[in-house]
């Protein structure tokens, strides 16, 4: 059974970089059948995709974020990566990695969620 | 800033049914691309509810039960049990410059 798991710093400070892994397990992130992305829920609120990538390493972002986001991928380790930079308190959320089948438009697995903080 | 929009809460006494609506756009629903549901227990991850409209995944029971018509969808749970307190998120794709993968707003479900 596939399961992805999010991984890294829980605080992060205003203007730095947030970086966050998914690893994914009980599966291939090579295979051609899927994409991967982010998805975002601030505290108390609703959910924000962020972007997804292939294992070709072909991105798409939410226009909304797309100037401070990079999604990339580590076939040989299993992991996709996120980066978003000049974070400010209101990039504060749960940040979940899920899979989304090739030619559905649907997440399906997602992982359990870090939740990352923003602040001095 | 979410593009399917939904109402924050509905309520019901076990055994009744609900309905949770979800109301797009030409550019999505309206567009004919598929809406999707997730249910989003308290502290949990969001979980695939309804794919396609009107699929339930492997698992699901057959209480839940979704449709789509013109610029919008439902969610319908009949005989409402007590686990289904949590939150619901519809979703879908939008062609415009929103964010191609959009969310609504989510409803939560209360089980008086």
């Amino acid at each position: 059974q596939l399961q992805l798991q999010e991984s890294g710093p829980g605080l992060v400070k205003p203007s730095e970089t947030l970086s966050l892994t998914c690893t994914v397990s009980g599966g291939s992130i090579s295979s051609s059948s899927y994409y991967w992305g982010w998805i975002r829920q601030p505290p108390g609120k609703g959910l924000e995709w962020i972007g997804s990538i292939y294992y070709s390493g072909s991105t798409y972002y939410n226009p909304s974020l797309k100037s401070r986001v990079t999604i990339s991928v580590d076939t040989s380790k299993n992991q996709f990566s996120l980066k978003l930079s000049s974070v400010t308190a209101a990039d504060t959320a749960v940040y979940y990695c899920a899979r989304r089948i090739f030619g559905t438009k649907r997440f399906d697995p997602w992982g359990q969620g870090t939740l990352v903080t923003v602040s001095s | 800033q979410s593009v399917l929009t939904q109402p924050p809460s509905v309520s019901g006494a076990p055994g009744q049914r609900v309905t949770i609506s979800c109301t797009g756009s030409s550019s999505n629903i309206g567009a004919g691309y598929d809406v999707h549901w997730y249910q989003q227990l308290p502290g949990t991850a969001p979980k695939l509810l309804i794919y396609g409209n009107s699929n339930r995944p492997s698992g699901v029971p057959d209480r839940f039960s979704g449709s789509k018509s013109g610029t919008s969808a439902s969610l319908a749970i009949t005989g409402l049990q007590a686990e289904d307190e949590a939150d619901y998120y519809c979703q879908s794709y939008d062609s415009s410059l929103s964010g191609l993968y959009v969310f609504g707003t989510g409803t939560k479900v209360t089980v008086l």
